[in-house]
């Protein structure tokens, strides 16, 4: 058990739906980074946040945002759903997201959009 | 740019026998690299990393990885394969933008582990 926590498990919805994960970083982890695991695009950074505040983007769609809050969980939104947009959404945290540091995978979200 | 290569995409082992997994990294300058495994329908763990300090990495369960700057590689060995090793591989490389720290994945190794 990594320490970060993740909800819901599973989520399943319909095509133009928004959906809102959650996550939970470990004790005392100040960042947080979203991924999205899908079969044709593989393992890929969506965005990074450190104490509240935006750190890095990545391959992220404009229909997802996200943000972290005071208490320092996170949730990233995703809007519009696509059939593509089903994957499996992972969250990781660390101690202050510096370049060699271990992120630490939270068990994820798979998301099915029908 | 940052990237990593997985040289395999699947690699079927017996149990007892050795396990090498391949990824070559591309680094403009000196990287940070890491072995994750993905159990199915599990998250991911990290098994070792590499940060300068020592080119042998010992990791998690047996597993280890040389850091070869010659050879831009870092391949993931284990001595005798177990069947709870049948899991994806992921090699990442740790990408610096600015202050911040972005990873980069490899498309993953499938390991099958035979009775």
């Amino acid at each position: 058990d990594s320490g970060v926590t993740q909800t819901p498990k599973h989520l399943i919805t319909a095509t133009g739906q928004r959906v809102t994960l959650r996550c939970s970083p470990r004790s005392g982890d100040l960042s947080v980074y979203w991924y999205q695991q899908s079969l044709d695009q593989g393992l890929q950074f969506l965005i990074q946040y450190y104490n509240g505040e935006e750190r890095a983007k990545g391959n992220i769609l404009e229909r997802f945002s996200a943000q972290q809050f005071p208490d320092l969980h996170s949730e990233l939104n995703l809007s519009s759903l696509e059939l593509g947009d089903s994957a499996l959404y992972f969250c990781a945290s660390s101690a202050s997201g510096m370049y060699q540091e271990t992120q630490y995978f939270g068990p994820g979200t798979r998301l099915l959009v029908l | 740019a940052q990237s990593v290569t997985q040289l395999d995409s699947h690699v079927s082992v017996s149990e007892g026998t050795p396990v090498l997994l391949r990824c070559n990294y591309s680094s403009s300058y000196s990287p940070s690299l890491f072995w994750y495994v993905q159990h199915p329908n599990k998250g991911l763990q990290l098994l070792l990393k590499y940060t300068s300090a020592a080119t042998l990495v010992k990791g998690i369960n047996g597993f280890e990885a040389e850091f070869k700057k010659s050879e831009t590689s870092f391949h993931l060995t284990k001595p005798s394969a177990h069947m709870s090793d049948a899991a994806e591989y992921f090699c990442v490389v740790s990408k610096l933008a600015g202050s911040a720290r972005q990873l980069t994945f490899g498309s993953g190794t499938q390991l099958t582990v035979l009775p």
